[in-house]
């Protein structure tokens, strides 16, 4: 079993919907939980990390944590053809030096 | 502010050459990871180091790979006598601080491609 398991997709939604990524994990030592967006032939790029559960939101982008069932999920409201990419969970330990990363789902969205 | 930089952003080597994929940490920066992506799998952490020290190679095949990360210059990753099973994206990332507490926040380059025919 994955430490981290997510659906590689592709998810492929209409301009303005709202979606929904989500990843499941097996460490309940996870203590902070990262979403990574990646344009095709480019590096991650961090865009938003939780601590524990609970939720957390940036602009059209809300991050949300379970812990007791171990899930998170980020949420894209009004998601726009420039949202088009992969996007990675995350996960480290407190303190910890090593994350560790969900493959990634790639999203379209269709104008 | 320049990010971390990676090159060569492509590299096609033949079997049994060596690759040497180098990475330039952002300016204040004094972590380096190595990450290592293939299709549909993910990123897949390989090495940490620090100036002069491997901290976490945990991820690193046992046999012809090896990193460093000298007092002066880039982190070097070395792939020698390169297989098929090498070709993926090698991804660096480096980070501000020594890990006590909180998140450690990855800043990333945009990655080495090496193909091996």
């Amino acid at each position: 079993q994955k430490e981290v398991e997510q659906d590689p997709g592709p998810l492929s939604v209409p301009e303005g919907a709202i979606v929904s990524l989500n990843c499941t994990y097996s460490n309940s030592a996870f203590q902070y939980f990262m979403w990574y967006r990646q344009y095709s032939r480019k590096g991650p790029e961090l865009l938003m990390y939780t601590y524990s559960s609970g939720n957390k939101e940036d602009g059209r982008f809300t991050a949300q944590v379970d812990k007791s069932s171990k899930y998170i999920s980020l949420f894209i409201r009004d998601s726009q053809p420039s949202d088009s990419a992969t996007y990675l969970c995350a996960m480290s330990e407190a303190g910890g030096f090593k994350t560790i990363f969900g493959a990634g789902t790639r999203l379209f969205v269709k104008a | 502010n320049a990010g971390v930089m990676q090159n060569p952003r492509h590299l096609v080597r033949r079997r049994g050459q060596e690759a040497r994929l180098r990475c330039s940490p952002m300016k204040g920066h004094s972590h380096v990871y190595w990450y290592r992506q293939l299709p549909e799998e993910g990123l897949k952490f390989m090495v940490y180091l620090q100036k002069e020290n491997i901290i976490d190679e945990s991820g690193m095949p046992k046999e012809r790979f090896s990193a460093e990360f000298p007092k002066e210059g880039p982190s070097i990753l070395r792939i020698q006598q390169v297989v098929r099973g090498d070709s993926a994206a090698y991804f660096c990332a480096s980070s501000p601080r020594q890990i006590s507490s909180g998140a450690n926040v990855l800043t990333f380059g945009a990655g080495s491609r090496l193909t091996v025919l």
